[in-house]
């Protein structure tokens, strides 16, 4: 079946610095990809989105392109903050929602 | 303000009771999808509903049950609880022009 798998954490950067990660799909049809983030304690809150090949879905710094070629919607920021630390998921949909194992940012001052 | 409201916040029950996880979504948002998310992990699909009936179903047992009703409201249904089912609870409601909104979910705690 459709799956998502996604970068492991946790991963710890210093205040201004470049964010990636890496997510790769496997699909038979022609899913919309996202990226969901998870602060403490919350729900998910959408952070971007792509729903065809070369898209790009940006949102607050953050970049990702829908890659059909390499199945893959890798998550960029090029100066992370303290305030984004959080969860990342991402994400397929078809049908229904089909999540990663998420990665934990902490970003460090 | 998500659009989707989630209720009770928290919850802890003890193996082998039942409970009842409430979700209320806006209006004209036919679709409403549960989702599991265990400690450290991202969320598993349980159940679609679509105008009332079940849609989709994710890799759950048959004591995970729901109804979705005319008001856009829906209750997720879990007997005979176990401790693995502790876990947050998300209801999400889909619509074609904004895609999938999520609640703030229910943290449920079977102890």
């Amino acid at each position: 079946g459709d799956s998502v798998t996604q970068m492991e954490g946790p991963v710890t950067l210093s205040e201004e610095a470049f964010l990636t990660i890496n997510c790769t799909y496997t699909a038979t049809g022609y899913p919309s990809l996202f990226w969901y983030v998870q602060y403490p304690g919350e729900g998910l809150q959408l952070l971007l989105k792509a729903t065809k090949a070369d898209d790009k879905g940006s949102n607050k710094g953050f970049e990702a392109t829908y890659r059909k070629e390499t199945t893959s919607f890798h998550l960029e920021k090029g100066s992370v903050q303290v305030s984004d630390s959080a969860v990342y998921f991402c994400a397929l949909s078809e049908i229904d929602m089909r999540f990663g194992a998420g990665t934990r940012l902490t970003v460090k001052p | 303000e998500t659009g989707v409201t989630q209720s009770p916040t928290h919850l802890i029950k003890t193996r082998g009771q039942q409970v009842t996880l409430r979700c209320s979504s806006q209006s004209g948002h036919n679709t409403v999808s549960w989702y599991q998310q265990a400690l450290g992990q991202g969320p598993q699909f349980i159940f679609q509903y679509y105008r009332e009936e079940e849609n989709g179903r994710g890799n759950f047992p048959p004591r995970f049950s729901g109804l979705q009703f005319p008001n856009y409201s829906s209750e997720l249904n879990v007997n005979a609880l176990e401790l693995d089912d502790s876990a947050l609870y998300l209801c999400a409601s889909w619509t074609s022009t904004i895609g999938y909104t999520f609640g703030s979910g229910t943290r449920l705690t079977v102890v």
